[in-house]
């Protein structure tokens, strides 16, 4: 049964960079079908995409491509994320998330739990 | 980007009743390998998303089979055939045809 383990601070200084970390188990970090990503929810709003690793190459959203970084450890089974310079507007609920490969398309299939992440000083 | 527009913003069923919601998108779905990429979410409350619907109509694991989805192009429908008291939540419609992906702002349906 899969699982993703999210882990990292729930506060964040603003200008401070936002690092969080899922740990994978109950499947293979380096399956060819299923790829490792992040999405964001802001209180009370809606759903944002933040990026995936797809394949060893990272794809992500423009409007925070500039700040953002997905990586994987696959000797660790876990994979990253982190944000840059980040503002109070990067308060959210952050899922780390399975996606699946479908076609010529991928998407999120199992999300985890999520971790409030609030920026403040 | 491409917009995901869903109505209404709420609903209130009855259980035993159906329920629709829609979901609009700016531009088509449908791409050049024929393939359409609308997938549906429903966020019980206090949990993740977890996945219902999949390439417009296949339903994913484990869901049953009152929810359906439906459409083409740029205009789409989840269907529940019965509500249930367990599909509370808020419904989203998310779109990974062409990056980046994008939802719907999200249906709320309560009971």
């Amino acid at each position: 049964q899969l699982q993703l383990q999210q882990s990292g601070p729930g506060l964040v200084k603003p200008s401070g960079t936002l690092s969080l970390t899922c740990t994978v188990s109950g499947a293979s970090i380096t399956s060819s079908i299923y790829f490792w990503g992040w999405i964001r929810q802001p209180p009370g709003r809606g759903l944002e995409w933040i990026g995936t690793l797809y394949s060893g190459t990272p794809y992500y959203n423009p409007s925070l491509r500039s700040r953002v970084t997905v990586s994987v450890d696959t000797s660790q089974s876990q994979f990253s994320l982190k944000l840059s310079s980040v503002a109070a507007a990067d308060t959210a609920v952050y899922y780390c998330a399975r996606y699946f490969l479908y076609a010529n398309t991928w998407f999120p299939d199992y999300w985890g739990q999520g971790a409030l992440v609030t920026v403040s000083s | 980007d491409i917009v995901m527009t869903q109505t209404p913003l709420s609903l209130s069923v009855t259980p035993g009743q159906p329920a629709s919601i829609s979901c609009r998108s700016s531009q088509s779905l449908l791409q050049s390998d024929g393939g359409t990429y609308l997938h549906w979410y429903l966020q019980k409350p206090g949990q993740p998303p977890q996945l219902l619907i999949y390439g417009v109509s296949n339903r994913f694991s484990g869901v049953p089979d009152r929810f359906s989805g439906s459409g083409a192009g740029t205009d789409f429908t989840l269907k529940i055939s019965r509500v249930e008291a367990e599909d509370v939540g808020v419904y989203y419609c998310m779109q990974s045809a062409q990056r980046p992906l994008t939802f719907g702002g999200g249906t709320k349906v309560d009971i």
